[in-house]
């Protein structure tokens, strides 16, 4: 099963892009990359989803590099309302492997 | 439309006591997934239940176990309660059980084990 790997903590300010990268190094070939995000006392929310090169929502954008090793989630122009932790996944085997996250803090 | 529920919202039960949480899927999802999240770590998958059946399922032990009626609906029991299952126990519902498609999570159970 794929493991991955983030930074435990970031931080950034309103307005910025806050890119946050994620490792996957035993990816497998069927697997796909999933972000979601959490808000204290509440469940996670998914960000978006891809399996290759690049993916864009409302929200945020997916990279996705031709080795599939590693991700990064780009979030345009963060606000406070943004601070929560940030989940990077990867789906093996009918299985989402968690790590603990990245913790992303906006400040004023 | 309603998404996923689940209750109790808080519990607070003893060491080997039993609990049985509960969780009502997204209207149209037929896949459920429970997990457990300590604090500060990331959820840990428990199982999912597809078709009343138990179809995947995460390291933990037998004192977990499920069930999912012909509804969708889904409950948790946990069995012999011990102190570390303290935890906010997810349940997320799904198009989908390969997880291809987005899991819509619930706001969770805070457990307490004393």
């Amino acid at each position: 099963l794929a493991k991955t790997t983030q930074p435990i903590s970031m931080d950034s300010y309103e307005g910025q892009e806050v890119n946050i990268t994620c490792s996957h190094n035993n990816i497998a070939t069927n697997d796909y990359i999933t972000w979601y995000q959490q808000f204290p006392s509440q469940g996670p929310r998914f960000i978006i989803q891809g399996y290759k090169t690049k993916v864009t929502n409302e929200v945020a954008s997916l990279f996705i590099p031709a080795d599939r090793k590693s991700s990064t989630l780009s979030l345009p122009r963060v606000s406070l309302s943004d601070t929560a932790v940030y989940y990077c996944l990867v789906d093996s085997n009918y299985q989402l492997i968690w790590g603990a996250g990245t913790k992303l803090i906006i400040k004023p | 439309d309603a998404g996923v529920t689940q209750s109790p919202t808080h519990l607070i039960k003893t060491r080997g006591q039993q609990v049985t949480l509960r969780c009502s899927p997204k209207s149209g999802h037929d896949t459920v997934s429970w997990y457990q999240q300590a604090l500060g770590q990331g959820p840990q998958f428990i199982f999912q239940y597809y078709e009343e059946e138990e179809r995947q399922r995460g390291n933990f032990p037998d004192r977990f176990s499920g069930h999912q009626f012909p509804n969708y609906s889904s409950e948790l029991n946990v069995n012999a309660l011990l102190l570390g299952d303290s935890a906010l126990y997810l349940c997320a519902s799904s198009l989908d059980r390969r997880m291809r498609d987005t899991q819509y999570f619930g706001p969770g159970t805070r457990l307490t084990v004393l």
